[in-house]
C-alpha cells in the first residue's frame, strides 16, 4: 500500500540533543513537508521540498534543519537551538506543488523533552 | 495575508443529529479550501475539497460543504452524525499568491454523544 511512514512514533530528547525524525514515502509525490502541531494552534510549517536537493524554509524553521537527498525521503531533525520542541510532528506530501492538490499525511511523530 | 478562522474550539452534537463545523477565510486571490479529519495520535486525514463549480462539495464519510464566497465560508457538515465521527477538524486554504503554503485553522474537536 501506498503512504507515508514516519518513524519512530514517540521520541524522547535529552537537553542539548540533536535528533532526527524520519519521513519516508512511496507516493512518488515530488513535494513534501514537515509541520509541527501544538494544542489550539493548528499545523505550522517548518520546512517544504518541492524536489530533490532543494527546500525553503517554512515559518518556524529555526531550531530545525532538513535534507532532501532521495525523492522519497524527507528526514528533519530538530536541534539544540530549538528551545521548546516538546509537539507533534507531521510529515506530508503531495503530488507536485498544484494549489488544488491535498496533503498526505504521515502518522506523526511525538517528540519529548526530557 | 492568507488566514483561516474555525469559531468553535469544541462542538457537541447528539448522535442521529446534523452537524457543522464551522471555517471562514481570507485570501488575496481565488480560495482552494479543504478540509481534514484527525483522530487522537494519529495524522490528518483529507475529507473533501473546493475547486471550483457547484458551491456544495462532497466527500468522505458522508461529509459535505458548502462554500459561500460571499461570506468566505466553507462549513462542514453531515446530515446524521455518527459517534465514529468525533474527532478533530481542521479547514485548510491555498490560493496562488501563497505559493506552496498551505493555511491550516487551530482545527475543531467535535463530540458526538451517544
Amino acid at each position: 500500500d501506498g503512504g507515508i511512514t514516519q518513524s519512530p512514533k514517540y521520541l524522547f530528547r535529552k537537553e542539548g540533543q540533536n535528533v532526527t525524525l524520519s519521513c519516508e514515502q512511496n507516493l512518488n509525490h515530488d513535494a513534501m513537508y514537515w509541520y509541527r502541531q501544538d494544542p489550539g494552534q493548528g499545523l505550522r510549517l517548518i520546512y517544504y521540498s518541492q524536489i530533490v536537493n532543494d527546500f525553503q524554509k517554512g515559518d518556524i524553521a529555526e531550531g530545525y534543519s532538513v535534507s532532501r537527498e532521495k525523492k522519497e525521503s524527507f528526514p528533519l531533525t530538530v536541534t539544540s537551538a530549538q528551545k521548546n520542541p516538546t509537539a507533534f510532528y507531521l510529515c506530508a506530501s503531495s503530488i507536485g506543488d498544484r494549489v488544488t492538490t491535498e496533503a498526505f499525511f504521515g502518522q506523526g511523530t511525538r517528540l519529548t523533552v526530557v | 495575508a492568507q488566514s483561516v478562522a474555525q469559531p468553535e474550539d469544541q462542538v457537541n452534537v447528539a448522535e442521529g443529529n446534523p452537524l457543522t463545523v464551522k471555517c471562514t477565510y481570507s485570501v488575496s486571490g481565488n480560495p482552494y479550501l479543504f478540509w481534514y479529519v484527525q483522530y487522537p495520535n494519529r495524522g490528518l486525514q483529507f475529507l473533501l475539497k473546493y475547486i471550483t463549480g457547484d458551491n456544495l462539495v462532497k466527500g468522505s464519510y458522508g461529509f459535505e460543504a458548502e462554500f459561500n464566497k460571499s461570506q468566505t465560508s466553507f462549513h462542514l457538515k453531515k446530515p446524521s452524525a455518527l459517534v465514529s465521527d468525533s474527532a478533530l477538524y481542521f479547514c485548510a486554504v491555498r490560493d496562488e499568491t501563497g505559493g506552496f503554503k498551505t493555511i491550516f485553522g487551530a482545527g475543531t474537536r467535535l463530540f458526538v454523544k451517544a
